[in-house]
């Protein structure tokens, strides 16, 4: 089955770390991503993970990946204001075309000074 | 260079009435999507055009909705006639034909989304 599911709100202090989670069904996904939505703007892709990787780390953003649980989080340390902001876990559908995303309900982001 | 871009932001119509979104992708870009997000909830995928063709609609709802890419530029999403549950965010996308970029990862640019409220 196709579903991807998310929690959908977490609310953390500026400067400590924010954990969004993402769980999917679909075994054999290649592609898993992290879009981010602003207020009033389009999703933005902010990472990427292959599914024959465990871990990817980009500045600030750390990706885990859990295929035996298919659980994929998404790490963001030194939380900001300009943080806040909705975060879509997505897979790639069928696996390899990664024209067609399955998309999570989003997780909205709240940073508080 | 200019972004993904739709229009109108948002469209508030009766139900029974006739909505027509339309999406500039990026130039250039052949692959040209739609999504949708319905009530707070995921974000689904309705159609995928190469070019001027429809490769992919198995997420078209049903025959209310009608996709066109005349000449593979902008696309227009017509929905006729409306109902209360085609309330939502429509999201069109764009990417480049992977073949060109020699990348697997295709990232979609996403715009805006035009924002459908049926009364």
């Amino acid at each position: 089955g196709e579903d991807v599911e998310q929690s959908l709100f977490l609310s953390v202090r500026e400067g400590d770390s924010s954990v969004i989670n993402c769980t999917y069904t679909d075994s054999s996904s290649t592609y898993l991503y992290w879009y981010k939505q602003e207020p009033g703007a389009g999703l933005q892709l902010l990472t990427y993970i292959f599914s024959n990787m465990d871990m990817k780390q980009d500045q600030r953003l750390t990706v885990l990946l859990n295929k035996k649980d298919k659980h994929l989080s998404l790490r963001i340390a030194d939380t900001q204001t300009g943080d806040s902001a909705i975060y879509f876990c997505a897979e790639s559908n069928p696996p390899g075309n990664t024209d067609k995303l399955i998309f999570g309900t989003g997780t909205r982001l709240q940073v508080f000074p | 260079e200019a972004g993904v871009t739709q229009f109108p932001s948002h469209s508030v119509i009766e139900k029974g009435q006739t909505v027509t979104l339309r999406c500039d992708p990026i130039s250039g870009h052949d692959n040209l999507y739609w999504y949708r997000r319905v009530m707070g909830k995921e974000i689904k995928f309705l159609l995928h055009f190469v070019k001027e063709s429809k490769q992919d609609e198995s997420g078209m709802p049903n025959n209310r909705f009608l996709a066109e890419r005349t000449g593979g530029t902008y696309s227009t999403l017509k929905v006729q006639p409306a109902e209360l549950e085609d309330s939502g965010v429509y999201f069109c996308a764009s990417s480049q034909d992977r073949r060109r970029t020699n990348s697997n990862t295709g990232e979609l640019f996403f715009g805006e989304g035009s924002r459908l409220t049926v009364l």
